[in-house]
């Protein structure tokens, strides 16, 4: 089955630090990439998505490529915000899944530190 | 924007009881979920609809049901809470339009139910 992997947390950095978050997915399709954004007290959000090889999903700063060949979709900002601390959460949906199911990394706690 | 509303922030239960938590999306999408999140864990499945009275287990359905009588509202059942189903739960809905839209879910802010 789908399965997604993400590094593990907790990630603590200073304002203005480079970040990376890594994804790794196996998947018996040819699925869509995404990654969440959850903040404190809230339900998960879209940050940014990818649908074929070699697409750039980007948003807030935020980017991830979708790299088949490695399997990876990895979460990069280049300077990190107080405001960025939340989890981060990594997902795939296989096309055809049925009724748009996603399947979902086990989520990176992130904590900027001014 | 898309909305979803789930009916409580914050539960508490006794064991035993039946628990009902609602979830309404005002998008009028087909496909709705129900997730528990647990520290460590992530985001486990419990259960999904497509369609109105349509309903599939997910990974982890034991112990929980599920009711879609209408379109916007998927309600998930706990028929006798027990303390290991202290958790934060999470409603979510997508569309079914053939395109990629579909495959994106938009979360409800989530419900911590504690079952003492």
């Amino acid at each position: 089955g789908d399965s997604v992997t993400q590094m593990e947390g907790p990630v603590t950095l200073s304002e203005e630090a480079f970040l990376t978050i890594n994804c790794t997915y196996t998947a018996t399709g040819y699925p869509s990439l995404f990654w969440y954004v959850q903040y404190p007290g809230e339900g998960l959000q879209l940050l940014l998505k990818a649908t074929k090889a070699d697409d750039k999903g980007s948003n807030k700063g935020f980017e991830a490529t979708y790299r088949k060949e490695t399997t990876s979709f990895h979460l990069e900002k280049g300077s990190v915000q107080v405001s960025d601390s939340a989890v981060y959460f990594c997902a795939l949906s296989d096309w055809g899944t049925n009724a748009g199911k996603s399947t979902f990394g086990d989520g990176t706690t992130l904590t900027v530190k001014p | 924007d898309v909305k979803v509303t789930q009916s409580s922030r914050y539960l508490v239960k006794r064991t035993g009881e039946k628990v009902f938590l609602e979830c309404v999306q005002d998008m009028d999408h087909e496909n709705m979920f129900w997730y528990r999140q647990d520290p460590g864990l992530g985001l486990r499945l419990i259960y999904f609809s497509y369609d109105v009275k349509m309903k599939e287990k997910g990974d982890i359905p034991e112990g929980y049901s599920v009711s879609r009588e209408k379109k916007e509202r998927f309600s998930l059942i706990l028929e006798s809470a027990s303390t290991n189903q202290t958790s934060m739960y999470l409603c979510a809905s997508s569309p079914r339009d053939g395109s990629l839209a579909k495959n994106i879910q938009y979360f409800g802010a989530g419900t911590r139910l504690s079952v003492l």
